[in-house]
């Protein structure tokens, strides 16, 4: 069954410095979703794409985090800098068209110290 | 602005029987669709099932049912002949018709399944 791959699994950086995740999402699937999720929290969107394009980004601060998807396919979400409060699961999703469910990466577990 | 909100944070049930889990939600839009997803400890979210709110007939997976209320906005998973496996924590999320593809999540009940 396909999967949404992402890396690294698990991430410890330090305060300030800078950091990146990546996800690669179903072959066809032209919406992708970043969200975050903090330990004891339901999942919460940072940023959708449709195709290489940015749909929903209100939720991105904006200042310390940046997405891509430069050709529509995978995409890098980057925090730079990092600070304490940015440790969280980042997941990963994509979908084939609005009407199909979403299919979830296994996340990216952030730990910032 | 729509919110999603499941009222117990954990929940236990004993192999074999049935638990149901609960999730009330605020919108003001008349069409929209529910969802219960189930994230298993350090392993991935999956769709458990989903609701469209233009239908009255309550969803059903399998062991996984759902009664949706539309007028009282309230949306709960029915667990029958519980499995260990089914120990997770279970999320309720909204999805609006139109506009957004945003799922809004609850802040999730986590499942004990007991031998």
């Amino acid at each position: 069954e396909a999967e949404v791959a992402q890396s690294p699994r698990y991430k410890i950086t330090e305060k300030s410095q800078a950091v990146a995740f990546w996800c690669d999402p179903i072959s066809g699937h032209a919406t992708l979703y970043w969200y975050r999720q903090i330990l004891g929290q339901g999942p919460e969107l940072l940023v959708q794409f449709q195709d290489e394009s940015v749909v929903d980004d209100s939720q991105l601060p904006k200042d310390r985090f940046s997405a891509e998807r430069l050709k529509g396919v995978d995409s890098t979400l980057k925090i730079q800098p990092a600070e304490l409060g940015d440790s969280a699961m980042y997941l990963c999703a994509s979908s084939y068209t609005r009407d199909h469910g979403y299919t979830f990466g296994s996340g990216t577990r952030l730990t910032v110290v | 602005a729509q919110t999603v909100t499941q009222s117990q944070p954990e929940m236990s049930v004993q192999e074999a029987e049935t638990v149901t889990l609960s999730c009330t939600y605020d919108t003001s839009e008349s069409d929209y669709y529910l969802f219960w997803y189930k994230q298993p400890p350090s392993r991935q979210m999956i769709l458990v099932i989903r609701q469209e709110a233009y239908k009255q007939q309550n969803a059903t997976e399998n062991r996984f049912s759902v009664n949706f209320q539309k007028a009282a906005k309230s949306f709960s998973l029915k667990i029958s002949d519980s499995q260990l496996g089914d120990a997770a924590m279970y999320f309720c999320a909204y999805r609006s018709q139109g506009g957004s593809e945003k799922l809004v999540f609850g802040k999730g009940t986590k499942l004990t399944v007991n031998p």
